[in-house]
């Protein structure tokens, strides 16, 4: 299996501002997700992220509230941006390897927001 | 639109007893994959076990099996000889074979208490 890590694990963030994650795999892999998981809950998808192009997001998301990117096929940035205390949660990254159909999950982002 | 329903918010098992978490589905796909997953508190989701819905046979990963009733879409977890490491929530998830269809429907956990 892919070995994720996430930066940072953990942030206190002023509402208002934004902060940016980090997903990085140790091999290339054909697909990468960003979830959100609010406390006690399941994970809910934000979007895919897509290798050079616009991430394609769920009802509910939008660019303008956490644009992501994804440069090559190792790495994803996730920034939730104008943050309120409605975006405290845990922000996961998974992959799907080549040839594989599971995903395997980032240790995650643990965020508060006050 | 495929559902999972995990219909026990939360389970307690004795430690080196057998527990069994139940996961159902609604879909109307014939080829689909299942998958088991387990988050410890403050933890790294990790997959525990997977099926493929092609296969007949049940899916065993040491302790962990699966019970695949393909005709009435249940996916049940089964562990056996329990420790006290199993405890956390326990996810199950679906997803499509269909070509490009990558994501995963998640239901909402099941929370695994191991008891001394």
């Amino acid at each position: 299996s892919a070995v994720i890590s996430q930066k940072p694990s953990r942030d206190i963030c002023q509402r208002g501002t934004s902060l940016t994650i980090q997903c990085q795999v140790d091999s290339q892999v054909t697909m990468m997700f960003w979830y959100r998981q609010q406390p006690g809950q399941s994970l809910t998808l934000i979007a895919t992220a897509n290798q050079g192009s616009e991430a394609t997001y769920e009802s509910g998301f939008v660019i303008d509230k956490f644009p992501i990117s994804r440069p090559n096929l190792t790495f994803s940035t996730l920034t939730v941006s104008n943050m309120s205390p409605e975006d405290s949660s845990i922000y996961l990254c998974s992959v799907t390897a080549l040839g594989r159909y599971e995903q395997y999950f980032g240790p995650g982002t643990r965020l508060t927001v006050t | 639109a495929q559902t999972v329903t995990q219909s026990q918010p939360e389970m307690s098992v004795q430690e080196a007893e057998t527990v069994t978490l139940s996961c159902t589905y609604d879909t109307s796909e014939s080829d689909y994959y299942l998958f088991w997953y387990k988050q410890p508190p403050s933890r790294q989701m990790i997959l525990v076990i997977r099926q493929e819905a092609y296969k007949q046979q049940n899916a065993t990963e040491n302790r962990f099996s699966v019970n695949f009733q393909k005709a009435a879409k249940s996916f049940s977890l089964k562990i056996s000889d329990s420790q006290l490491g199993d405890a956390a929530m326990y996810f199950c998830a679906y997803r499509s074979a269909m070509h490009f269809t990558y994501k995963y429907i998640f239901g909402t956990g099941t929370r695994l208490k191991v008891l001394a």
